[in-house]
């Protein structure tokens, strides 16, 4: 099973928006609307920031928000704060055995 | 309060295995699945698999078959992940997640055991 794909980085100003995408494939996000996002920041854990494709776990901010469109799902994040600095993580649900598979990361730095 | 705490940083030999464990508190251990994540110094996150603390039915990526063996001891809930014939690749972060019954994602992560494996 292959990695999903990230891009290796992305920056945006204070308040600005920025969008992260995770490309997989027919077997994984294409097939199941089970796409989660992870924050991490520098020696921490990941932390959950939205799962099943759009939806955000109590406590995370508003801003972030989730979405998908066939084997490409997205990570926005609106009104850019320094806080924000992270690298943020795609994970894919992809059956057989069953079977998760994560994206290579994307370093998130606001200007 | 909720939280899963895991042992800490090993070094080992090429070779040799490691035992790491996650003790989960705050919540009832046998309602969720737990899983195992690494992350090699500077790079992404890995699946390794899971163990169903109530049956101690486990899933292994298929990646580490065989060298990669998932238990659990309910009593004090915790679960253990050992891993044998560690290679210098297998120096990495390896994290414990949760996963509730019927969900597909981690919503609890522990902080972390640093394996590093050097001669």
């Amino acid at each position: 099973q292959s990695a999903l794909t990230q891009p290796a980085s992305v920056s945006g100003s204070p308040g600005q928006s920025i969008t992260i995408s995770c490309t997989g494939t027919s077997s994984d996000v294409g097939s199941y609307n089970l796409v989660s996002w992870y924050q991490q920041h520098p020696g921490k854990a990941p932390k959950l920031m939205i799962y099943e494709g759009s939806k955000r776990p109590s406590g995370v901010s508003n801003r972030f928000s989730g979405s998908k469109s066939g084997n490409t799902a997205s990570l926005t994040i609106s009104g850019l704060q320094a806080e924000d600095e992270a690298d943020y993580y795609c994970c894919s649900y992809a059956g057989s055995s069953p079977n998760w598979v994560f994206g290579g990361g994307t370093k998130l730095t606001v200007l | 309060q909720v939280q899963l705490v895991q042992s800490g940083a090993e070094v080992k030999k090429p070779g040799a295995s490691v035992k790491v464990s996650c003790k989960a508190s705050g919540y009832t251990f046998t309602g969720y699945y737990m899983h195992w994540v690494r992350q090699a110094p500077g790079q992404g996150l890995e699946w390794m698999g899971r163990i169903n603390p109530n049956s101690g039915g486990t899933n292994y990526a298929q990646k580490f078959q065989g060298r990669v063996t998932m238990t659990r001891d309910t009593s004090i809930s915790t679960a253990y992940m050992e891993l044998s014939r560690l290679r210098s690749d297998d120096t990495a972060v390896y994290y414990c997640a949760r996963v509730k019954y019927g969900d597909f994602y981690f919503d609890l992560w522990g902080r972390g055991t640093l394996v590093t494996v050097s001669s």
